[in-house]
């Protein structure tokens, strides 16, 4: 059981450069979300989505975007990079029933970026 | 907008001992959940406990637990009998209830050094 899956583990880009970051889960979870963590700092929200074909922002959604055209994947492109967005990039998945008893999300390995 | 701290940037133990690590948070919501995730060097996002609002019972995992005051918004986590493999960044996170999405607010960690 691979669980979440993120792919590549690292990379770096040329500022303008533009790129994917895959995510893809096995465990048959509705809800995936993108998180980013900066050096010395917990995780920000930047996009979930709650089902295949349904997406909405997070905390700084600004340079990104995604799309979910299936449940187990989970695409976060990136168009035009830029040094700000350095950062170690999380996806992660949990399943919801909607009936109030949300369960803990499982997280991928995460993808190192890195823009010069 | 929920927020999280934790106050303690970075603390030590001796192997053995026990560790008190703090977290407050702010929020109106009366339906959430509280969670301690460890990151260890390997930079994955390990759940180490959770804790249900509406649960007035302390959450206990083995050597980990929790002291949840709701009334002052505390949410500290103890490891007792610590390891060498404790040694990580904690970070604590809240998720609110009532909401769909299941969105984690993530404090800003806190780098534990378990010392032999």
């Amino acid at each position: 059981n691979a669980g979440v899956t993120q792919t590549p583990k690292f990379r770096i880009l040329k500022i303008g450069q533009s790129m994917t970051l895959q995510c893809t889960q096995d465990m048959n979870h509705n809800y995936m979300y993108w998180y980013r963590q900066d050096p010395g700092m917990g995780l920000k929200l930047i996009y979930y989505s709650v089902g295949a074909g349904i997406t909405d922002k997070g905390e700084v959604p600004n340079g990104y975007n995604v799309s979910r055209s299936t449940t187990e994947d989970f695409p976060l492109r990136l168009e035009l990079a830029a040094p700000s967005q350095t950062s170690v990039y999380f996806c992660a998945s949990s399943y919801e029933t909607g009936e109030g008893l949300n369960q803990p999300q499982h997280f991928g390995d995460g993808t190192r970026l890195s823009i010069l | 907008a929920q927020t999280v701290t934790q106050s303690q940037p970075e603390m030590s133990v001796q192997e053995a001992e026990t560790v008190t690590l703090s977290c407050t948070y702010d929020t109106s919501e009366n339906n959430y959940y509280l969670f301690w995730y460890k990151q260890p060097p390997s930079r994955q996002m390990i759940l180490v406990i959770r804790q249900e609002a509406y649960k007035q019972q302390n959450a206990t995992e083995n050597r980990f637990s929790v002291n949840f005051q709701k009334a002052a918004k505390s949410f500290s986590l103890k490891i007792s009998d610590s390891q060498l493999g404790d040694t990580a960044m904690y970070f604590c996170a809240f998720m609110n209830g009532e909401t769909s999405g299941s969105r984690l607010t993530f404090g800003e960690g806190t780098q534990l050094t378990v010392n032999p």
